[in-house]
C-alpha cells in the first residue's frame, strides 16, 4: 500500500501568519489526494480533493497544491479556528491510505 | 442538508460484540458508498473498508477480516459496523464516511470522504 507521510509532526505558528504543510507518498498518486481538518472530539472535515479544489464553504485561505509524490496544503494568514490537526488521503491506489497528521499549534 | 448520525458512545467487555449505526439523511442513501474508519486514541486515521450500498457488497482492508462486518439496512438509510470478539486493541473512534463520488462513477474504489458520522467511541475492558 501507499505510504503517506507528512511533515512536520507540529507547527507552531502565530495567528495572521501562513502555514505551508507538506504530505509526501511513498509513490505517483497523480492528483489523487485529500485534506482534512481535524478538530479535538470532532470528526475530520473535507478541506480539499484532487489534490487542489477547495470544498464548498471552505475558506479561500486554504489552498493545495502538488501531484505525483509531494503535495502542499497552505493557509495563508492563521485564524484561531484553524489550529487543528490535518489529515492527507491518497485515493490513487487501493487502499486509501491518510498520512499520520500534522498539529498546527499556537506559536 | 447531508448528514450521518451515529450511535453513542459503547463500553464492552473483552470477547463481547458490538454494532454500531450510523444514519443518513438528506440524499438518497443507496448513490453513494459508505466507509469505515478507525481512530485510535491520540493517533492517525485508518480506511477499515466499505460496502457498496447498492448492491450491499462490502470490501475489508487488510487487518479488517474476519471479526469485522459490515452491514446496511437501505429501508431505514443505515450502515452498520459490527465487531466481534473484542479486544482491549479495538478501544477507539470509529467514523463512517460516505464517498464522494457516486457508486456508478467510483468503480470499485473509494475516494475522498464527505460527510463524516460524528464518531463513536468504543472503549474494551474488563
Amino acid at each position: 500500500e501507499i505510504v503517506m507521510t507528512q511533515s512536520p509532526a507540529t507547527l507552531s505558528v502565530s495567528p495572521g501568519e501562513r502555514a505551508t504543510l507538506s504530505c509526501r507518498a511513498s509513490q505517483s498518486v497523480s492528483s489523487n489526494l485529500a485534506w482534512y481538518q481535524q478538530k479535538p472530539g470532532q470528526a475530520p472535515r473535507l478541506l480539499i480533493y484532487g489534490a487542489s479544489t477547495r470544498d464548498t464553504g471552505i475558506p479561500a485561505r486554504f489552498s493545495g497544491s502538488g501531484s505525483g509524490t509531494e503535495f502542499t496544503l497552505t493557509i495563508s494568514s492563521l485564524q484561531s479556528e484553524d489550529f487543528a490537526v490535518y489529515y492527507c488521503q491518497q485515493y490513487n491506489n487501493w487502499p486509501p491510505t491518510f498520512g499520520q497528521g500534522t498539529k498546527v499549534e499556537i506559536k | 442538508q447531508v448528514q450521518l448520525v451515529q450511535s453513542g458512545s459503547e463500553l464492552k467487555k473483552p470477547g463481547a460484540s458490538v454494532k454500531v449505526s450510523c444514519k443518513a439523511s438528506g440524499y438518497t442513501f443507496t448513490t453513494y458508498a459508505m466507509n469505515w474508519v478507525r481512530q485510535a486514541p491520540g493517533q492517525g486515521l485508518e480506511w477499515m473498508g466499505w460496502i457498496n450500498t447498492n448492491t450491499g457488497n462490502p470490501t475489508y482492508a487488510q487487518g479488517f477480516t474476519g471479526r469485522f462486518v459490515f452491514s446496511l439496512d437501505t429501508s431505514v438509510s443505515t450502515a452498520y459496523l459490527q465487531i466481534s470478539s473484542l479486544k482491549a486493541e479495538d478501544t477507539a473512534v470509529y467514523y463512517c464516511a460516505r464517498d464522494r463520488v457516486p457508486i456508478t462513477k467510483v468503480r470499485g474504489h473509494p475516494r475522498w470522504f464527505d460527510p463524516w458520522g460524528q464518531g463513536t467511541l468504543l472503549s474494551v475492558s474488563s
